[in-house]
């Protein structure tokens, strides 16, 4: 079936530094790609998607590129703030298929200042 | 501002009572609402699929006589959790599919009902 891998945690890291979480794939059919973040004590926000090949999703100064030649869809900033730190998951949706979410284990991300 | 609504945030019930959870759709119609359980730390875990006007499709390993899902409307879906003993607390939360052409199919989460039973 289809599965999301992430790069495990936790990272930490220092203000202003870059950061990148590794998302990779496996689906049978096309999937959309997403990334939700929750912070602490709160559910889950979407924080950015891609629906096919090549498309890049981005915000709040995150971004990711759906990947179909590696099955991946890592996620970068280019400057991470304290207030980034939370938990990102990386989650997959086959909507010509099952159309449930699957989700990746999560990262916990923490910025020290 | 959200899109899909839980309530309640928080609740706390006594071990052998049922609780019911309220998910929303505040701007579109969703016939497929999901439901979620995350433990402490732990990634969500897809308990069901809510279909309108149907029954729900529950996963593997998932009680459907103690979780019981209502889609009455396009709008509203419901988990009860019946005769709630400690082990069932966790964190609920519901997601729906925005079928909207200008939507991109995204899938929104409510806020997550925290559940404590005592």
């Amino acid at each position: 079936g289809d599965s999301v891998t992430q790069m495990e945690g936790p990272v930490t890291l220092s203000e202003e530094a870059f950061l990148t979480i590794n998302c990779t794939y496996t689906a049978t059919g096309y999937p959309s790609l997403f990334w939700y973040v929750q912070y602490p004590g709160e559910g889950l926000q979407l924080l950015l998607k891609a629906t096919k090949a090549d498309d890049k999703g981005s915000n709040k100064g995150f971004e990711a590129t759906y990947r179909k030649e590696t099955t991946s869809f890592h996620l970068e900033k280019g400057s991470v703030q304290v207030s980034d730190s939370a938990v990102y998951f990386c989650a997959l949706v086959d909507l010509q298929g099952a159309q449930k979410l699957v989700f990746g284990q999560g990262t916990r991300l923490t910025i020290n200042p | 501002g959200a899109v899909v609504s839980q309530h309640p945030s928080r609740v706390i019930c006594k071990s052998g009572t049922s609780v019911k959870i309220e998910c929303r759709s505040l701007d579109f119609q969703a016939t497929t609402m999901f439901w979620y359980r995350q433990f402490p730390k732990q990634s969500l875990m897809l308990m069901a699929t809510s279909n309108e006007g149907s029954k729900a499709t529950y996963e593997q390993g998932v009680e459907k006589d103690k979780f019981l899902i209502n889609h009455a409307s396009l709008t509203l879906s419901t988990l009860t959790v019946t005769s709630a003993h400690p082990e069932d607390s966790s964190f609920y939360i519901c997601s729906a599919r925005d079928p909207g052409r200008n939507s991109g199919n995204t899938i929104y989460f409510g806020e997550g009902s925290w559940l404590t039973v005592v």
